[in-house]
């Protein structure tokens, strides 16, 4: 049964402390990506990866890590830097980063700041 | 900077009816557009891909037009259906796959 598996489905976080967000795929896909999506906003990229052990800032990189140590594996810390992190993150894998493939979605976590 | 504004925010239609959601970018020089569906609290489905050198793809009871030059898309759901009820989503690829999102419609079908 393939896909893209995200957990926690759902998390709560004190103010300063680091949480992780997982996600793993078995499409084996060499692409990998993380969005964050705000009520009424549409999503924005956070990192993406095109390789193991290679990774590039998205649109809003701050506050956040990321590591790519296996290809099915693409973890999001979200810091104790990053301001106002409450909201739902979605990972997303493709079979590569050519222009003509399209992007699968895990099912999301909602991070809450407590 | 690409930007992609869809209209309109929300929509609720009677079941039964064809309807158009509108998508338009900024910026034309694009690899190509998808259209997403999400529903509440879930992640998104992908419902159609257009590259940038086709003008429309079909599947089932959708059909999604590109005028890559005008900077916009349709969504056509024929037939609409309680289940087609939704956010949907449209996204375009400039490059390196960084997809650059809508903030979505709002579909809400009545039996």
């Amino acid at each position: 049964d393939g896909g893209i598996t995200q957990s926690p489905k759902y998390l709560f976080r004190k103010e300063g402390q680091n949480v992780t967000l997982s996600c793993e795929q078995n499409l084996n896909h060499d692409a990998m990506y993380w969005y964050r999506q705000d009520p009424g906003q549409g999503l924005r990229l956070i990192y993406y990866s095109q390789i193991v052990n290679d990774f590039q800032k998205g649109d809003i990189a701050e506050g956040y890590s990321v590591s790519r140590e296996k290809k099915e594996s693409f973890p999001l810390t979200v810091t104790s830097a990053q301001k106002n992190p409450t909201a739902f993150y979605l990972c997303a894998s493709s079979i590569l980063a050519g222009e003509g493939d399209t992007q699968y979605f895990g099912p999301g976590t909602r991070l809450t700041v407590l | 900077k690409q930007e992609v504004t869809q209209i309109p925010a929300a929509l609720s239609v009677p079941e039964g009816e064809n309807l158009v959601l509108n998508c338009s970018f900024t910026d034309s020089a694009i690899y190509n557009l998808q259209w997403f569906r999400q529903d509440p609290g879930k992640g998104l489905t992908s419902l159609l891909l257009i590259q940038s050198s086709q003008r429309e793809q079909t599947s089932g009871r959708l059909n999604a037009s590109l005028d890559k030059s005008s900077g916009r898309s349709t969504l056509y759901i024929a037939a609409s259906q309680p289940g087609d009820s939704a956010t949907y989503l449209c996204a375009v690829n400039g490059g390196f796959q960084k997809l650059v999102f809508g903030t979505g419609t709002r579909l809400l079908v009545s039996p």
